[in-house]
């Protein structure tokens, strides 16, 4: 069957670094998303990974290791407005979005 | 980045009756349209995909008698709860993909039903 695993919820400091590891098992691969929701409101975009290594946008950052089925979002600079849930998302073979329940981040000043 | 707009983004209405909600693509032609519902705490579930001018293609478990719904356009899809009950007040959101080389899905704000 089709699986995603986050941790279901983490703690860290304002200013701090955080990172938030999705593991996946899908029939088939066509890349990772990570979005950003906020209590009581819709889902927000922040990356998308297909190939394998690093990608850097700001103080947010995605990590994809195909080979290991193996994903990470890097938290740097920590603000208390990214207090949030965090969803990791795999795309299958039929491009359908397999979602992770996601890992809700807890910002403590 | 592209815009999804979801109208209401909030609605109460008596058991039995039927609530419509609207999801528009306003600076881009949405192929695929998509419709959520996420119960708190928990993460989005899918409860069926739509491309423009064909019928949706429902998640097992979801009855499509029950929740309808329309593309009638690259710009818009509509949602139908026929003849709520408690049991469907919960958080809907829809999602759009298009308009770019990466399929994104940009999300609507979502519509929180309460059936009273």
């Amino acid at each position: 069957g089709q699986n995603i695993d986050q941790p279901t919820e983490m703690t860290a400091t304002e200013g701090a670094i955080v990172q938030i590891n999705c593991t996946y098992q899908t029939s088939g691969f066509n890349g990772l998303f990570w979005y950003q929701q906020h209590a009581g409101e819709a889902p927000t975009f922040l990356s998308y990974n297909v190939l394998d290594g690093l990608e850097e946008k700001g103080r947010f950052s995605s990590f994809l290791s195909r080979s290991k089925g193996y994903s990470y979002l890097l938290l740097k600079e920590l603000q208390m407005k990214d207090s949030a849930s965090y969803l990791c998302a795999a795309v299958d073979s039929n491009y359908q979005l397999i979602w992770g329940a996601g890992t809700k981040l807890i910002i403590k000043p | 980045g592209a815009v999804v707009s979801q109208h209401p983004s909030w609605v109460i209405c008596k058991s039995g009756t039927s609530v419509k909600i609207e999801c528009r693509s306003l600076d881009f032609q949405a192929t695929t349209m998509f419709w959520y519902r996420q119960f708190p705490k928990q993460s989005l579930m899918l409860m069926a995909t739509s491309n423009e001018g064909s019928k949706a293609t429902y998640e097992q478990g979801v009855e499509k008698d029950k929740f309808l719904i329309n593309h009638a356009s690259l710009t818009l899809s509509t949602l139908t709860v026929t003849s709520a009950h408690p049991e469907d007040s919960s958080f809907y959101i829809c999602s759009a993909r298009g308009g770019g080389d990466i399929d994104i899905q940009y999300f609507g704000a979502g519509t929180r039903l309460s059936v009273l």
